[in-house]
């Protein structure tokens, strides 16, 4: 079983819509989890770290579910600047990061 | 404008040649990483240097020989790539190796092994 596995898509979606997608990893050690996007024939970048509690940021929403491993990124009201490959990164300790192959979404006008 | 900065950003190298890979972070960074990334495939850590010692090795193959002369210079050196070996390689650097901090990419370099 891989690490971190994503759902690679690629969602397409119209402008405006809400899109979620998951993340899931296979070591209940975990400690760290984060969002991090790719744009095409770019270098990743951090969106978002992922609290216990969730998070948001802006139209983007980030929960954790350690009973089920698995963490969750929604982007509501979808702009065109949207359309990236989004990484799942999950750390298990200082030095050990697993990414994820990358949910790839496309948002059309 | 990124902090982290990496050369070449293209090399095409045939299985017999060396080369060297570098990367340079202006951010005052203590830590610094070396990632591949295949087509479709997750990022692989490669190495991990923290303070410019080496606390990671991925199981790399000593093809690959990594190199940290300072905490904001690291290289990469290449002899003897196989052809499965053509990715993109990105370095990364983060204030600490600690596993909240944030890390930051450069450009990489896209790798074709002839």
């Amino acid at each position: 079983r891989k690490e971190v596995e994503q759902d690679p898509g690629p969602f397409n979606v119209p402008e405006g819509a809400t899109v979620a997608f998951n993340c899931t990893y296979s070591n209940s050690a975990s400690q760290s989890f984060f969002w991090y996007r790719q744009d095409c024939r770019k270098e990743p970048k951090l969106l978002m770290s992922v609290y216990s509690s969730g998070n948001e940021d802006g139209r983007f929403t980030a929960q954790l579910n350690r009973a089920s491993q698995y963490i969750s990124l929604l982007i509501r009201d979808s702009k065109l600047s949207d359309s990236a490959t989004y990484l799942c990164v999950v750390t298990l300790n200082d030095y050990k990061l697993s990414f994820g192959a990358g949910t790839t979404v496309t948002v059309r006008a | 404008e990124t902090g982290v900065t990496q050369t070449p950003r293209h090399l095409v190298m045939g299985m017999t040649n060396k080369k060297s890979l570098k990367c340079e972070q202006h951010l005052g960074h203590n830590a610094m990483y070396w990632y591949k990334q295949s087509a479709k495939k997750p990022l692989e850590l490669m190495f991990v240097y923290n303070f410019k010692e080496q606390t990671e090795n991925n199981s790399v193959p000593s093809r690959f020989s990594p190199e940290c002369p300072n905490s904001s210079h690291l290289f990469l050196h290449l002899h003897t790539l196989q052809p499965e070996d053509s990715a993109l390689y990105l370095c990364a650097s983060s204030q600490l190796t600690g596993r909240t901090d944030t890390q930051y990419f450069g450009p990489g370099t896209r790798l074709t092994v002839l």
